[in-house]
């Protein structure tokens, strides 16, 4: 069975400082890998979505960035952190081949940043 | 743009029926989806119309009418454990999903 791993569960950053958040998918071979992000009692907010190795889109510009070095790990990052990027950050994944297909999501990371 | 309303609270009692409901404005979408997210936990996948009608699966059903830009689900029988925000989402063409911003569900003794 297809599991989803994200890490850590909860992070506390200062203002300025890096960011690495992980993401990995075991079970399935090139799946769509996504991040979001979702602020308290909000919807999710597409950040990033990747179709294969080393391809990224972003959805919404900011100082955030992805990286997908593996078919199945996915990675967001940052080099100076801001307020603003407080929140909960979700990663997901879907197989390819029809607009049907559910996004699986992993369990989160909550970001706070001081 | 593309944009999903939903209600933000509704609350109802153990054994009732409630429905969520979700209209959007978007000019073309595959599909409307729902989703059900625990608090502090990850959104799981619920259910999915891609065409017009009813989609039953278990105590929960969802409805998509494409004419009336309006979905919903419906969930029977509630339980305590289905307190918990529920989203709908689309994938309008040539995108990826949009979420609607959530409906927070919460079931009474």
């Amino acid at each position: 069975s297809q599991t989803i791993h994200q890490w850590p569960a909860t992070l506390v950053q200062p203002v300025g400082s890096p960011l690495s958040l992980e993401c990995t998918v075991e079970g399935t071979s090139n799946p769509n890998l996504y991040w979001y992000r979702q602020a308290a009692g909000r919807g999710l907010q597409l950040l990033f979505y990747s179709v294969g190795i080393g391809q990224i889109s972003s959805e919404v510009p900011q100082n955030l960035s992805a990286s997908r070095p593996q078919d199945r790990q996915f990675i967001l990052s940052s080099k100076k952190l801001l307020l603003s990027d407080s929140g909960f950050y979700l990663c997901a994944w879907s197989n390819r081949g029809g607009s049907n297909q559910p996004q699986h999501f992993g369990d989160g990371t909550r970001l706070s940043i001081l | 743009g593309q944009s999903l309303e939903q209600p933000s609270e509704v609350t109802a009692v153990e054994g009732a029926i409630v429905q969520i409901n979700c209209t959007y404005q978007t000019s073309g979408f595959y599909g409307l989806s729902w989703y059900q997210q625990h608090d502090g936990g990850a959104p799981t996948f619920l259910s999915y119309n891609a065409l017009d009608g009813l989609e039953e699966t278990g105590r929960f059903s969802s409805f998509l009418s494409r004419s009336d830009s309006y979905g919903y689900l419906l969930l029977q029988e509630l339980q305590m454990k289905d307190s918990a925000s529920y989203f709908c989402a689309v994938r309008p063409y040539g995108q990826n999903f949009v979420f609607g911003p959530g409906t927070r569900l919460s079931v009474l003794p």
